[in-house]
């Protein structure tokens, strides 16, 4: 069985704080993590993989995230939160036979 | 510059009428996907493509047709059979076949808004 749960629907933070986006998953096998961004009408934009090499993934636009085995979390962060942030964003777990993606999370970054 | 073109980016449909969204790709993909996107509900896999000419129904593939004559091509057609389908409709392709080559992360398209008239 193969699932991911992102623990908050809408995250909001100040400008320049931090951000951290929850994810926990499950899965039979050693799975594939991903996140993306989605901007509104938007598709799906890559921001980091995690693919069993380096437990720290550095993304695009300052992301990174830990892979956390003994936790199975996926959580995504970023130092410093900008304006352009704001959108939603989903944790993907990709098995053997199967992509699942979480319900996402709204982040909202305050001016 | 490769990528997934989904086009119209707005579709109206009329009662009892079907209507086909496409999307083509130029990044030499073997595997292709359509999903449909609600609010708070995250993605839900319509119909996927591993190989030309060959396709299996995904999670909520009833109302839906897909065909695949051609690598780049993967066009999707909602039914009249579809009551709901009100929605965001995203392709995507990658690499492989999901079996195969499953570290890699799917690319997609900018969308499709279906509304109903």
């Amino acid at each position: 069985a193969q699932s991911v749960t992102q623990l908050d629907s809408h995250v909001s933070v100040s400008e320049g704080t931090p951000v951290l986006l929850r994810c926990n998953y499950s899965s039979s096998y050693s799975p594939s993590l991903f996140w993306y961004v989605q901007h509104p009408n938007k598709g799906l934009q890559l921001l980091l993989k995690y693919t069993s090499a380096a437990t720290l993934v550095k993304g695009i636009n300052g992301f990174e995230a830990e892979f956390k085995k003994s936790e199975t979390s996926f959580h995504l962060t970023k130092p410093s939160a900008h304006m352009s942030d704001a959108a939603e964003y989903f944790c993907v777990v990709r098995g053997y036979q199967k992509v699942t993606f979480g319900t996402g999370t709204k982040l909202q970054v305050i001016p | 510059d490769g990528g997934i073109t989904q086009s119209p980016k707005y579709l109206f449909r009329k009662e009892g009428q079907n209507v086909t969204l496409s999307c083509e790709q130029n990044l030499n993909h073997d595997a292709m996907y359509w999903y449909r996107q609600d609010p708070g509900q995250g993605l839900r896999l319509i119909y996927y493509s591993q190989i030309v000419n060959d396709f299996q129904k995904g999670d909520i593939a009833e109302g839906y047709s897909v065909s695949r004559e051609k690598k780049e091509s993967f066009p999707l057609t909602v039914t009249s059979a579809q009551k709901n389908p009100t929605a965001f409709y995203l392709c995507a392709s990658s690499i492989g076949p999901t079996g195969t080559v499953y570290n890699q992360p799917q690319h997609f398209g900018d969308g499709t808004r279906l509304s109903i008239l």
